[in-house]
């Protein structure tokens, strides 16, 4: 399974877009690239997936580039409920183990 | 759709005592998994099965830790004795084998405090 590294925590205003990277230099050619999001007290929950170039839906944009070793989670417009910790995997395309790194601890400020 | 059930949400118990943890999955998904979560070693995979069977334990701990899944709907995860380095949140998670990545559906988790 290919590592991830990506930042300890972060802070940011409210209003603000906010950009996680994640640097998954091994990243296999059959690997997807997913992003969960967890609150204090619940389990994770799916963000977005991508494989590649950009990647779009209602809660947040990922951008990989063409040499997949890095991947940018873009969250528009944070609000305070957007305080949580965010994990970036690199999934084996085909296979159900996942690892979960340290994630990172987005903390918004209002 | 309910979504991942887990029970019980909160369980307190005695060091050497049995615990069960239990699980109903999303329905129609057929893989289940096992994490558990502290804030020393973070979110670790104990087990995972995929159609009933499981397919990858090298996460549970040791002989004290066990897991079934005697059908498509219902998991346990049993800790037995109970020592209080077992102290943890643990989570079942499940998902649809398909192409690509699967995405991981999270029960709220059971939070086990061993004293």
């Amino acid at each position: 399974l290919a590592k991830t590294t990506q930042p300890i925590s972060m802070d940011s205003y409210e209003g603000q877009e906010v950009n996680i990277t994640c640097s998954h230099n091994n990243i296999a050619t059959n690997d997807y690239i997913t992003w969960y999001q967890q609150f204090p007290s619940q389990g994770p929950r799916f963000i977005i997936q991508g494989y590649k170039t950009k990647v779009t839906n209602e809660v947040a944009s990922l951008f990989i580039p063409a040499d997949r070793k890095s991947s940018t989670l873009s969250l528009p417009r944070v609000s305070l409920s957007d305080t949580a910790v965010y994990y970036c995997l690199a999934q084996v395309g085909g296979y159900q183990k996942v690892t979960f790194g340290t994630g990172t601890k987005l903390q918004v400020i209002p | 759709d309910a979504g991942v059930i887990q029970s019980p949400r909160h369980e307190v118990t005695e060091m050497g005592q049995e615990v069960t943890l239990r699980c109903k999955p999303i329905s129609g998904h057929n893989s289940l998994f096992w994490y558990r979560q502290t804030m020393m070693r973070g979110l670790e995979l104990l087990i995972y099965f995929n159609n009933n069977v499981p397919i990858d334990d090298s996460g549970m701990p040791e002989d004290r830790f066990s897991a079934k899944m005697p059908n498509a709907s219902f998991s346990t995860l049993k800790i037995q004795p109970s020592e209080p380095r077992d102290s943890a949140v643990y989570f079942c998670a499940s998902s649809l084998t398909g192409t690509g990545g699967y995405e991981q559906y999270f029960g709220p988790g059971t939070r086990l405090t061993v004293t």
